[in-house]
């Protein structure tokens, strides 16, 4: 079964860190390129950061950018989100998708496969 | 960057109705547009991508159509398990995806 699992989510303090992690199996992790997604109470979807299938090319929202780090371990199957100087409006439910894509003249690319989600809370 | 937004913000239908969300970008997307639904607590789910292709498993009442800047995502005959919140999101700059706010779907 194709499957995405996080974990890693919790309390933290404004201005902790904290280290989500993304374990996949059921599909060869090393040929995809990944996401993470996050939704605050409430709120609609937010994508977060991008990730290539070799971890050379990375993307982040204006929103994190400098304070989170996305990786990837391809030996392990693990896609990981490090996350510094959180502030109160990270908190949020965050997802790792998998990117898939489909061809007709062009490459179509979406988010096929979703982890059911950890939560992170920042509060004093 | 690509902003997306969707009407209307909520709904309220029966069972049986024919439901259509329009979700509209900033820009042409051409047709680097995917749709989908979430249930409260849960995942996010893949129904519609490039516009109108179904992804597999999806049941057939869904569709989706547009290009440019304009799209609908329809539900031909609403079905009990439908009522949920249906995202757009746009792939035109992949790998920097937005999504729109999302419609919700209720029970009228």
């Amino acid at each position: 079964e194709v499957q995405l699992v996080e974990s890693g989510g919790g309390l933290v303090q404004p201005g902790g860190s904290l280290r989500l992690s993304c374990a996949a199996s059921g599909f060869t992790f090393s040929s995809y390129e990944m996401n993470w997604v996050r939704q605050a109470p409430g709120k609609g979807l937010e994508w977060v950061s991008y990730i290539s299938s070799s971890g050379s090319t990375i993307y982040y929202a204006d929103s994190v950018k400098g304070r989170f780090t996305i990786s990837r371990d391809n030996a392990k199957n693990s896609l990981y989100l490090q996350m510094n100087s959180l502030r109160a409006e990270d908190t949020a439910v965050y997802y790792c998708a998998r990117l898939s894509y489909g061809y007709n003249e062009n490459y179509y690319y979406y988010m096929d496969v979703w982890g059911k989600g950890t939560t992170v809370t920042v509060s004093s | 960057d690509i902003q997306m937004t969707q009407s209307p913000s909520s709904l309220s239908a029966s069972v049986g109705d024919r439901v259509t969300i329009t979700c509209r970008a900033s820009q042409s997307i051409s047709s680097y547009l995917n749709w989908y639904q979430q249930k409260p607590g849960k995942a996010p789910k893949l129904l519609i991508y490039a516009a109108s292709s179904l992804q597999s498993g999806v049941p057939s009442r869904f569709s989706g159509s547009g290009s440019g800047t304009d799209f609908t995502l329809t539900i031909s005959s609403l079905q009990p398990e439908d009522f949920a919140t249906y995202y757009c999101q746009q792939s035109y700059s992949t790998p920097i995806f937005t999504f729109g706010p999302g419609t919700k779907v209720d029970i009228k």
